[in-house]
Order: C-alpha cells, then sequence, then structure tokens
C-alpha cells in the first residue's frame, strides 16, 4: 500500500518570503502522480500543483513549484513570495496511474504572517 | 464552467439515523469519488464511481454506500450513524481517462458537507 508522510505538521513565514513544504512516500509502482492541495480555513479544497512520475522536469505553477526527487521519493512544495492568502492547510497526495485514489499525507498547517 | 457542488453543506443527526449527502460533479466529469475528513484519520477514500458502476472502494464498512445516476450526480448514504462518523465528506470529480488507459487526470474537489452525530 502507498503512504505518504508530511513531518511538518506546522510552519510558518513572513510574508514575502519563501517557504519549502516536505513530503515523502512509498510505492512501487512506477506510473503514479503526485499533488499538493491546500485547504483554507473555508475548507474548500483547492489543487496548487501536480506532478507526473514519468517527468523528469519539475512542475511549477506560478509562485508554487515542487523538487521532485523521484529515487528518494520525495516531493518538495516550494512557495515564493508568500502571501497572506497562502494561509492554510496543505497537503500532498499520490495517485496510481489508472485509478482515481487519491492517498494523503497528514497536512501541514501554514501560517504566513504579515 | 461551475465547480462541484455538495448538498447539504451542513447536517445534524443523532446516532442509529442514517444520512444521504449529494455530490454534482463539474460538467463533462464523469468520475465522482467520495473522500472522509477527521482531525484524528486526516482525509481518507471511500470510493469512487463512473459510468454508474462502483470503481473502487476504501476500507469503510458496509453501512457506508453511494451510487450514482445518469447525470454523473452521485449520492452518499450512511446508515446507522455512529459517533465516529461525524467529519467533513468531500466529493471529487474528474474525467478519468484512466479507465481507457493508465493516466490520471486532476480530481477537483467540492466545499464538503460538515456530518456532525450527536
Amino acid at each position: 500500500a502507498q503512504t505518504v508522510t508530511q513531518s511538518q505538521p506546522e510552519m510558518s513565514v513572513q510574508e514575502a518570503e519563501t517557504v519549502t513544504l516536505s513530503c515523502t512516500y512509498d510505492t512501487s509502482e512506477s506510473n503514479y502522480y503526485l499533488f499538493w492541495y491546500k485547504q483554507p480555513p473555508s475548507r474548500q479544497m483547492i489543487l496548487v500543483i501536480r506532478q507526473e512520475a514519468y517527468k523528469q522536469q519539475n512542475a511549477t505553477e506560478n509562485r508554487f513549484s515542487v523538487n521532485f526527487q523521484k529515487a528518494a521519493k520525495s516531493f518538495s512544495l516550494k512557495i515564493s513570495d508568500s502571501q497572506l492568502g497562502d494561509t492554510a492547510m496543505y497537503f500532498c497526495a499520490f495517485m496510481q496511474g489508472g485509478s482515481e485514489k487519491l492517498v494523503f499525507g497528514k497536512g501541514t498547517k501554514l501560517t504566513v504572517n504579515p | 464552467k461551475a465547480g462541484v457542488t455538495q448538498t447539504p453543506r451542513y447536517l445534524i443527526k443523532t446516532r442509529g439515523q442514517q444520512v444521504t449527502l449529494s455530490c454534482s460533479p463539474i460538467s463533462g466529469h464523469r468520475s465522482v469519488s467520495w473522500y472522509q475528513q477527521t482531525p484524528g484519520q486526516g482525509l481518507q477514500f471511500l470510493f469512487e464511481y463512473f459510468s454508474e458502476t462502483q470503481r473502487n472502494k476504501g476500507n469503510f464498512p458496509g453501512r457506508f454506500s453511494g451510487r450514482q445516476f445518469s447525470n454523473s450526480r452521485s449520492e452518499m448514504n450512511v446508515s446507522t450513524l455512529e459517533l465516529g462518523d461525524s467529519a467533513l465528506y468531500l466529493c471529487a470529480s474528474s474525467t478519468r481517462p484512466g479507465l481507457a488507459g493508465r493516466s490520471t487526470d486532476t480530481q477537483y474537489f467540492g466545499p464538503g458537507t460538515r456530518l456532525t452525530v450527536l
């Protein structure tokens, strides 16, 4: 069974600074996808970024980028120029290719301070 | 394009009752997945429906069931409610290209239904 581990339960960062959230996963599959979702206090789960395991290039979406280390099974999220609106729970998630079952980590609570 | 909608947003029930939650996917999405979110267990996969058929199921008791209609809307039912069923129930939809291959679309989530069991 696949597992996802987020080792940082809480983090804080000052506005405009950069922060990195860690995620490791365990799988024997070769075809899989990794995601970062954010869940603000409103509870709506929002996709931040997605990475296909077969792609060596790290995904980026504006201020959000990932460091995908396939051999190490590591998938960290970097948030640049942090904004107050980035305050949320961030979940790392794994999906085996062809399935529709997301396996989530426990989440990291990120607070951006003014 | 409208997002995933879930009704109702909040529910209060008592132990032993049953409850039905509804989810309408994004237009064109035929796969609906359900997740339970609790402080203790985190986010856990309940089941997935595609083309009115359950395609995948998580490790939950038979009291949790679901169905999907021909318009892709899905309902989830929990019978004989227990205190531990209090949770945020999230629904997500996708196009599910994986049925014909091994690719995966992104799941988009609804706002959730907050169920409280007293």
